[in-house]
């Protein structure tokens, strides 16, 4: 059964850099055609596409968020990661990883239990 | 890219049915087959609970449907239960290689 676990710091400072990983465990990232992707959720708010790659590197990103984002895959670690770059306040949600089988137009069905984000100075 | 437009909240009585829309433009949900659905209780993570506009993942309970006309997708909730009661997300596909939610909707069971 595929598992996906976030990580990375709960607290950030205003216009620096989240890093967060996401560890995946029941599945290879590197051995399937699958996309895997990040989510957000700023608190009582509703959800947000970030990005997805696929196992083969190609990334795709939210418009909105521009250059500030990198999605990238560590095969060796079985791992996705994410960067966010010039952060704000209004970066601060839970970030989600997941999963997008292939063909599926970017629909997520497996996904990580979250990881709470602020950015606070 | 603006998010789909689902309504803030609907609510029903136990046992009867409830629709929820998703609207959005010919560049996402009226381009596509790729609309889904996901249903999300307080401090957990969404899951999946519909796809391809109308697939109903292994485990879903087919009290759940969906359909699509135009540019509104929706979603109906038969036989309504007090375990219904969560916030449920659209979201699509665009025209342009990303990926657009819908704004979410409290379901209320009375």
């Amino acid at each position: 059964q595929l598992q996906l676990q976030e990580s990375g710091p709960g607290l950030v400072k205003p216009s620096e850099t989240l890093s967060l990983t996401c560890s995946v465990s029941g599945g290879s990232i590197s051995s399937s055609s699958d996309y895997w992707g990040w989510i957000r959720q700023p608190p009582g708010k509703g959800l947000e596409w970030i990005g997805s790659i696929y196992y083969s590197g190609t990334t795709y990103y939210n418009p909105f968020l521009g250059s500030r984002v990198t999605v990238s895959l560590d095969t060796a670690k079985n791992e996705l990661s994410l960067k966010l770059t010039s952060l704000t306040a209004a970066d601060t949600a839970d970030y989600y990883c997941a999963r997008n089988p292939p063909n599926s137009g970017f629909r997520f069905d497996s996904w990580g239990q979250g990881i709470l984000v602020t950015v606070s100075p | 890219q603006s998010a789909l437009t689902q309504p803030a909240s609907v609510s029903g009585s136990p046992g009867q049915s409830i629709t929820i829309s998703c609207t959005g433009t010919s560049s996402d949900v009226g381009g596509t087959t790729y609309v889904s659905w996901y249903r999300q209780y307080p401090g957990k993570a969404p899951k999946l609970i519909m796809h391809d506009v109308s697939n109903r993942p292994s485990g879903v309970s087919n009290r759940f449907s969906g359909a699509k006309s135009g540019n509104t997708a929706s979603l109906t909730i038969s036989g309504l239960q007090a375990e219904d009661e969560a916030d449920y997300y659209c979201s699509s596909y665009t025209s342009h290689t990303t990926l657009v939610f819908g704004g979410g909707t409290k379901l209320t069971v009375l």
